[in-house]
């Protein structure tokens, strides 16, 4: 079946230093989306990239969906401890398909 | 923000009770989940409905049921509750706009059975 993976799994980063997270399907998808859950907290919608190489921003966080439409990248410029949580990249096969969630990239931010 | 409940917050129970999590929302979506996450994990989906009397098991095995009797209304029943039942449970409703299924996920309910 379908599979979401998420590179790197943990990232412990130094205030101020970029991050970056990879989102990786096994299949062609028809959107991205990508979600943040700040500890203890749940997850909350960021952003959807739905265009072949499309790339958005939202201050200091870039996200990127591939030409092949297969993979995906979140990066955050110059962290600050607010960026703090899991962040979940998800996608769907098809507009009529479930929203297949990667595991999840772990940022901790070291002030 | 989406409008999405789901209650109780906290519930610490005794093994063998039957327990019925419960979870509204406000906006309408067809679509409704039930996840299961370990602090800091994954999230599983256990059960998920496309709309009123439409439900259907996800990719984690689970012992619990749902049913979708109104749009608004997801409710999620454990039978006899077991330790390893001890999780948080986490509800969404989705909305499809500009391509793509955006899921609004409620406060989530921590459950620990003794």
């Amino acid at each position: 079946g379908q599979q979401v993976m998420q590179i790197p799994q943990y990232q412990h980063v130094q205030e101020g230093e970029d991050f970056t997270t990879y989102c990786n399907s096994s299949t062609t998808l028809s959107n991205i989306q990508w979600y943040k859950q700040r500890p203890g907290g749940h997850p909350v919608f960021l952003i959807q990239l739905v265009k072949s190489g499309e790339v958005k921003k939202q201050k200091r966080l870039t996200f990127q969906f591939g030409e092949a439409k297969k993979n995906s990248s979140l990066h955050i410029t110059a962290t600050q401890t607010t960026d703090v949580g899991t962040y979940f990249c998800a996608g769907q096969k098809t507009s009529y398909d479930k929203v297949i969630f990667g595991p999840g990239t772990s940022l901790s931010v070291i002030p | 923000e989406a409008d999405i409940y789901q209650t109780p917050r906290y519930l610490v129970i005794g093994t063998g009770k039957k327990i019925t999590l419960e979870c509204s929302q406000t906006m309408g979506h067809d679509k409704m989940y039930w996840y299961q996450q370990d602090p800091g994990m994954e999230l599983h989906l256990i059960h998920y409905s496309y709309g009123v009397n439409s439900t259907e098991k996800g990719d984690l095995s689970s012992e619990s049921t749902v049913s979708r009797i109104r749009t608004e209304h997801f409710p999620l029943t454990l039978e006899s509750a077991r330790p390893s039942h001890t999780s948080q449970y986490l509800c969404a409703s989705s909305s499809y706009r500009e391509g793509a299924d955006t899921q609004y996920f409620g406060p989530g309910t921590r459950l620990t059975v003794l």
